[in-house]
């Protein structure tokens, strides 16, 4: 079965330096999300991507936050100056082609902690 | 704005109890609706959905109604087993392209043997 896949599983890092997370989206589908999870807490919607160009984005996703679908397969999100409390589980998801556009699948999480 | 409310854990039931999970949801419009689990360690994962009211989910001996009357999603089944111990999260999706996900807090289920 198809499924979505994240690199790395595992990210240490130190303030103010720059990470990429990656994530291979299932093949067919366009829409392509980001969502983190600080330990213990909800999961929070950061950004939504369709046709090369963001959808929508939260109130979390500032100017530190950017994302890029470098090639056919690969989304990425950039964290350019980190800070302590974006440790947290980052989560990337694809949903289907319409008409389910609204079912959205879950990649198994980037764990970030920033020291 | 929009949300989910689902009843605060951690609930502990013994093997072959039945389970209910209380799910209730604010929107505008008319979302989908879905529970995803989250078993140790590991993502999220798409336990069932649906998509109209009055429609039911199921999945794996879960099942959940999408209640219009009582903006209700309510996870149930007949009886738990230990494998089932997992965080379960409520959640809504408006129907759009590209809609972001709104999630409860998260229900931890832990399964006596």
């Amino acid at each position: 079965e198809p499924e979505v896949t994240q690199t790395p599983s595992h990210q240490v890092t130190q303030m103010g330096q720059e990470v990429i997370l990656r994530c291979v989206p299932i093949s067919n589908h366009l829409y392509f999300y980001w969502y983190r999870q600080i330990l213990g807490q909800k999961v929070e919607f950061l950004v939504s991507f369709y046709n090369n160009e963001i959808s929508e984005k939260s109130e979390i996703f500032d100017d530190q936050f950017s994302v890029e679908r470098p090639d056919g397969s690969n989304f990425t999100l950039k964290i350019r100056s980190t800070k302590l409390e974006d440790s947290a589980m980052y989560f990337c998801a694809s949903s289907d082609p319409p008409p389910s556009q609204e079912t959205q699948y879950f990649g198994p999480g980037t764990r970030l902690l920033v020291l | 704005g929009d949300s989910v409310t689902q009843m605060e854990g951690p609930v502990t039931l013994s093997e072959e109890a039945f389970l209910t999970i209380n799910c209730t949801y604010t929107a505008t419009g008319y979302p989908s609706l879905f529970w995803y689990v989250q078993y140790p360690g590991e993502g999220l994962q798409l336990l069932l959905k649906a998509t109209k009211a009055d429609d039911k989910g199921s999945n794996k001996g879960f099942e959940a109604t999408y209640r219009k009357e009582t903006t209700s999603f309510h996870l149930e089944k007949g009886s738990v087993q230990v494998s089932d111990s997992a965080v379960y999260f409520c959640a809504l999706s408006l129907y759009s392209s590209a809609s972001k996900i709104i999630f409860g807090s998260g229900t931890r289920l832990s399964i006596r043997p």
